[in-house]
């Protein structure tokens, strides 16, 4: 069983390059999420997707765009790298209520 | 003020203590509590939940909500080094807006 899988794992990008960071879940959930960790700051909601075909903005979502690609998938993309995007991205999904999130292994982002 | 408040540690002790670990948090629209393990370089782990005020247990951990002082703890009995890790405490007001999370504890148990 897989659960939440994210690619890429690592990821290199030069200021102003885009890129998508892809997540697919295979638990049948409704909901599904976008966080980054940064050192001192724990997890923060980039965005969210409640249900397949609605996306909306959590705490940090400047920066960022969201595409809820069917009830599997859910990517974000970086349109124009800035070195704040330095991060570890991790996509999660979870049951109603929110209750029991599952997470990816995370994509570790470096913008140079 | 984040919503969620936790102690970043780090908090070390001797193989076979018990463990305390505290959040609280500031949101009374929250209802759903949760405590998630992250080991270095991983994803978070979900360990356990609840819900509303009470306690749970789950072999040797056990979870607790005092909602009237806002604060949630996670103990652990007879501790292990593999029980060394990040603990992540989060809340949710039951939406699907996602999860609140604090910042994390990091736990060191010494053999």
């Amino acid at each position: 069983n897989a659960g939440v899988t994210q690619t890429p794992k690592f990821q290199v990008l030069k200021t102003g390059q885009s890129m998508t960071l892809q997540c697919a879940q295979d638990m049948n959930h409704n909901s599904m999420y976008w966080y980054r960790q940064d050192p001192g700051m724990g997890l923060r909601l980039i965005y969210y997707s409640a249900s397949e075909g609605t996306t909306d903005k959590g705490e940090v979502p400047n920066g960022y765009n969201v595409s809820r690609l069917n009830k599997r998938e859910f990517s974000l993309r970086l349109e124009s790298a800035a070195p704040s995007q330095t991060s570890v991205y991790f996509c999660a999904s979870s049951n109603y209520r929110n209750t029991e999130a599952f997470f990816g292994q995370g994509t570790r982002l470096t913008v140079v | 003020q984040k919503e969620v408040e936790q102690d970043p540690g780090p908090l070390s002790v001797p193989e076979g203590a018990i463990v305390s670990l505290n959040c609280t948090y500031s949101n009374s629209a929250f209802q759903y509590f949760m405590w998630y393990r992250q080991y270095s370089r991983k994803g978070p782990e979900l360990l356990m939940y609840t819900y509303s005020s009470g306690n749970k247990e789950d072999g040797r951990f056990t979870a607790q909500v005092d909602k009237s002082s806002k604060y949630i703890s996670l103990f652990i009995r007879d501790s292990q080094p593999s029980d060394s890790a990040t603990y992540l405490c989060a809340a949710s007001g039951g939406g699907a807006d996602g999860l609140t999370f604090g910042k994390g504890t990091h736990l060191i148990i010494q053999p």
